[in-house]
């Protein structure tokens, strides 16, 4: 079965410090998709990136940069110079395409940052 | 191009009363997700629909939920009767399946509160 895991459960960073959120996953396929979301105190959710399984290169979006490692299954999100904005819960998300459907994700229990200014 | 859009934003209810949650797709997406978002169980997937057929309901907490999807651009969540349990968040979301890349795109969600 697949299974996300957020161990970081709220992490607080001081503005322009570098923070870096965790997410680790579960698999048995071996074409999946990842995905990470924002979810700002306004509640609505907000796609960030996705990754599919074959594609290990890291990317970077201007402060954001993504981190995926197949060998420790994990696909790490890296704010860098963080910004009060950046304040909210981020989720990090699976889906996997085993008999070509959907599926739908299935997140982890995401990380609230704060960040302070 | 409009989002999904979800009805009510807010509804407060007391227990053992009927609630049904709305919700339109984006137009020409094929799949429809209903999730729940409360803080002890994070976002949990209830039930998705591909061409307005329930594909996998075992997320449904019970017999009281129920989903429905009588077109391509309506689909309904109803919780009867309510109980102070089923307070949530729902989100409704949107796919389709000529993507590669599976993204899902929600609605803003219909925060429900069962007193």
């Amino acid at each position: 079965a697949q299974k996300v895991t957020q161990a970081q459960t709220e992490i607080s960073v001081v503005e322009k410090e570098d923070v870096t959120l965790d997410c680790v996953y579960e698999t048995r396929d071996t074409t999946y998709y990842l995905f990470w979301y924002k979810q700002p105190p306004s509640g609505e959710l907000v796609f960030l990136i996705r990754r599919n399984s074959f594609d290990e290169q890291n990317e970077i979006s201007g402060r954001y940069s993504w981190n995926f490692q197949k060998s420790t299954s994990s696909f790490n999100f890296t704010i860098t110079a963080s910004q009060v904005v950046d304040s909210a819960v981020y989720f990090c998300a699976l889906s996997e395409v085993s008999g070509g459907g959907a599926d739908g994700l299935t997140f982890g229990k995401g990380t609230h940052l704060i960040i302070q200014p | 191009d409009a989002g999904v859009i979800q009805s009510p934003r807010h509804e407060v209810t007391e227990m053992g009363q009927e609630v049904t949650l709305r919700c339109k797709p984006i137009s020409g997406h094929d799949y429809l997700f209903w999730y729940r978002q409360t803080m002890m169980r994070g976002l949990e997937l209830l039930i998705y629909f591909n061409n307005n057929v329930p594909i996998d309901d075992s997320g449904m907490p019970e017999d009281r939920f129920s989903a429905k999807m009588p077109n391509a651009s309506f689909s309904t969540l109803k919780i009867q009767p309510s109980e102070p349990r089923d307070s949530a968040v729902y989100f409704c979301a949107s796919s389709h399946s000529g993507q590669v890349n599976r993204e899902l795109f929600f609605g803003e969600g219909s925060r429900l509160t069962v007193l």
